[in-house]
């Protein structure tokens, strides 16, 4: 099983700032990771697919980078509205496997 | 516009069965894959199952393997996950979520069921 290693647990930013996550797969999974934004009492929200494909809607702010077993989410300057928890996905190998997530929070 | 909407959650004793469904509408349903992804309360999100187009290619969790049972009907647009011999640790919201084609990019969500198993 593919282990994926989100980093950090929390960040605390502000409106405005960049925001950096991480996440660390145990194993190549090539560019198959996806990244989702899940808000409390909410469905997971397709963002990022294959690394470095912003899914439809999205804004130009999220942008996804990485392969192999290194991948980075990055918003480039956040909004109230991003303040959330986000996960990364691989689907590279069976089990699909998730990370255990980052909380980004208002600092 | 794509709708998934799941049923059949509820409160069951260990060592009970329940069936869940997802009923989908706004899309071609029968060409895309479609998965069931669980979040125990407070806890991350756990892939739990995923069906791929024409039903030829199911996949499970170790955790739920040999108890759970996936399936899809393509003429009523539903997804069924039938769940035997519950656990406490079963406990969880369960989402159905449709692939972005026949994969396993997850693009809509439903808004999930509860499962308490107690």
């Amino acid at each position: 099983e593919i282990v994926l290693t989100q980093s950090p647990a929390t960040l605390s930013l502000s409106p405005g700032e960049r925001a950096t996550l991480s996440c660390r797969a145990s194993q190549s999974v090539s560019t198959y990771l996806v990244w989702y934004q899940q808000k409390p009492g909410q469905a997971p929200r397709l963002l990022i697919y294959d690394a470095s494909n912003r899914a439809t809607g999205i804004p130009a702010r999220f942008s996804g980078s990485g392969s192999g077993t290194d991948f980075t989410l990055t918003i480039s300057s956040l909004e109230p509205e991003d303040f959330a928890v986000y996960y990364c996905q691989q689907r590279s190998n069976r089990p699909i496997t998730f990370g255990q997530g980052t909380r980004l929070e208002i600092k | 516009e794509v709708q998934l909407l799941e049923s059949g959650g509820g409160l069951v004793q260990p060592g009970g069965s329940l069936r869940l469904s997802c009923a989908a509408s706004g899309f071609t349903f029968s060409s895309y894959a479609m998965t069931w992804v669980r979040q125990a309360p407070g806890k991350g999100l756990e892939w739990v199952s995923i069906i791929k187009s024409s039903g030829g290619d199911i996949g499970y969790a170790d955790s739920v393997k040999g108890r759970f049972t996936s399936s899809r009907d393509d003429s009523k647009n539903t997804l069924d996950l039938q769940m035997n011999d519950l656990r406490v640790e079963d406990t969880a919201v369960y989402y159905c979520a449709k692939g972005r084609g026949d994969n396993s990019v997850f693009d809509y969500w439903g808004q999930g069921t509860l499962v308490t198993v107690s």
